[in-house]
């Protein structure tokens, strides 16, 4: 019930494309659900985050749907970039203070010319 | 921009030594994380801390690990007795308290060679 399913796996778009990448969750009680951008070698990065009370989020090219009734939300990258070509992890968690992120297995993202 | 800092970037030890690492979180933030993740596999949470004490951890947190605040700045994360796996990237986190979920902010990582 902790698990955060990611799909797909792997993903190559080509330059102004809009990847999708798609996650699921069981655990009724997350309430706060981060996407995270990571380099190879480097930390995750924040990149965009959403809690239930909105059905989606944007900032810049970066939007997150959320469907509470189907426990799913989604991650999508307008005109996307070779610069934007990295792995990607959903989280969620309870929100509130100290409260530990779960991941998804994550979405390595090719974009190319 | 503030940002969280570890090391070393890399360790390589034997199995059975300790190993210390060490982390930087942002100066303003109250909560401390560690997670970690092995070679192409999703970052797990280890445990989080706050107020000089232990808030959670996981089933990963064993005896064998255990975190310290020794200071007004570092945090850190003690392996006693490293196993091969061990060999992991070790991320360190922080974040402050309030609404929002607690952003959490991630440090680049370290490397743990366990041979």
């Amino acid at each position: 019930q902790q698990q955060v399913k990611q799909s797909p796996q792997s993903l190559i778009v080509q330059k102004g494309g809009i990847p999708i990448i798609n996650c699921a969750y069981e655990n009724t009680a997350f309430d706060y659900f981060p996407w995270y951008q990571q380099f190879p070698g480097k930390g995750p990065a924040l990149l965009i985050a959403i809690r239930p009370d909105v059905s989606e989020k944007k900032e810049g090219r970066f939007t997150i749907s959320f469907n509470k009734s189907a426990k799913q939300f989604s991650l999508h990258i307008m005109d996307s970039q070779p610069g934007d070509s990295a792995t990607y992890f959903c989280a969620a968690s309870r929100g509130g203070t100290a409260s530990k992120l779960t991941f998804g297995t994550g979405t390595r993202l090719q974009v190319t010319l | 921009e503030p940002e969280v800092t570890q090391t070393p970037s890399h360790q390589v030890t034997q199995m059975g030594q300790e190993v210390i690492l060490r982390c930087v979180p942002i100066s303003n933030h109250l909560y401390f994380y560690w997670y970690r993740q092995i070679l192409g596999q999703k970052v797990e949470f280890l445990v989080s801390f706050y107020n000089n004490e232990i808030s959670e951890k996981s089933e990963i947190f064993d005896d064998q690990f255990s975190v310290e605040r020794p200071d007004g700045s570092n945090f850190t994360l003690k392996i006693r007795s490293t196993k091969l796996e061990d060999s992991a990237m070790y991320f360190c986190a922080s974040s402050i308290p309030g609404a929002g979920g607690g952003e959490q902010y991630f440090g680049p990582g370290t490397r743990l060679t366990v041979t």
